[in-house]
């Protein structure tokens, strides 16, 4: 049973444009969230997070917003830029689990 | 340089053949974990540490072992390792669940033969 589902395996965009990608969760235990991202050869890193408490959070050109109701969440990246080209993950946490759980990741190819 | 370290990068053998893979944090973390990626199924954990001598399965633990007997280091263990545990692993640390940051290594690619 995936708890985290990312539906989309790949998305290209255009440089300066807008990439939006999207995560479904079910379990609605989770309150806090995060996006990471992976080059290849190298482990994933982290891009932002979200709490339950909250909407959308931001940072620089990344904007994730949640909608709880709807349990999803999305990443929004503005103006997008050849180096976002990579795999980005999102994942989810629940009080008292001590697990997080990942999506199976969106390619993102950013075309110059 | 706060960092995770794993070893060894890449590493093939056959299968049967015991093998660790070490982990090992400089960030002082008290939970650590292990993730294997595999293709369309993103990253799964395998086990996972919330402090020394404290270890629990993940999702997928079956075939693998680990150990924490010291806060900085967490290394898995494929007793006997087979073809279908050929994967990309990864290692990560974090102040704690559910609201800390993981911090992960730069991975391991097994390949079992």
């Amino acid at each position: 049973d995936q708890q985290v589902k990312q539906n989309s395996p790949s998305l290209s965009v255009q440089e300066g444009r807008i990439s939006i990608l999207n995560c479904d969760y079910t379990n609605s235990m989770f309150d806090y969230f995060l996006w990471y991202k992976k080059y290849p050869a190298e482990g994933p890193t982290f891009l932002i997070s979200i709490s339950s408490i909250k909407d959308k959070n931001e940072d620089g050109r990344f904007t994730v917003f949640l909608n709880k109701s709807a349990k999803h969440l999305s990443l929004h990246i503005v103006p997008s830029q050849p180096g976002d080209s990579a795999v980005y993950f999102c994942a989810a946490s629940a009080p008292g689990t001590y697990k997080y759980i990942f999506g199976t990741g969106t390619r993102l190819k950013v075309l110059a | 340089e706060a960092q995770v370290t794993q070893n060894p990068r890449y590493l093939i053998t056959v299968t049967g053949k015991k093998l660790t893979v070490t982990c090992s944090q400089n960030m002082n973390h008290e939970y650590m974990s292990w993730y294997r990626q595999d293709p369309g199924l993103g990253l799964r954990q395998i086990y996972y540490s919330m402090n020394v001598e404290v270890t629990d399965k993940g999702d997928v633990p079956e075939g693998y072992k680990v150990s924490r007997k010291e806060k900085r280091n967490f290394p898995l263990i494929l007793e006997s390792p087979s073809p279908n545990q050929t994967s990309l692993y990864f290692c990560a640390s974090t102040t704690g669940p559910p609201y800390g940051k993981l911090f992960f290594g730069s991975g391991t690619q097994l390949s079992v033969l």
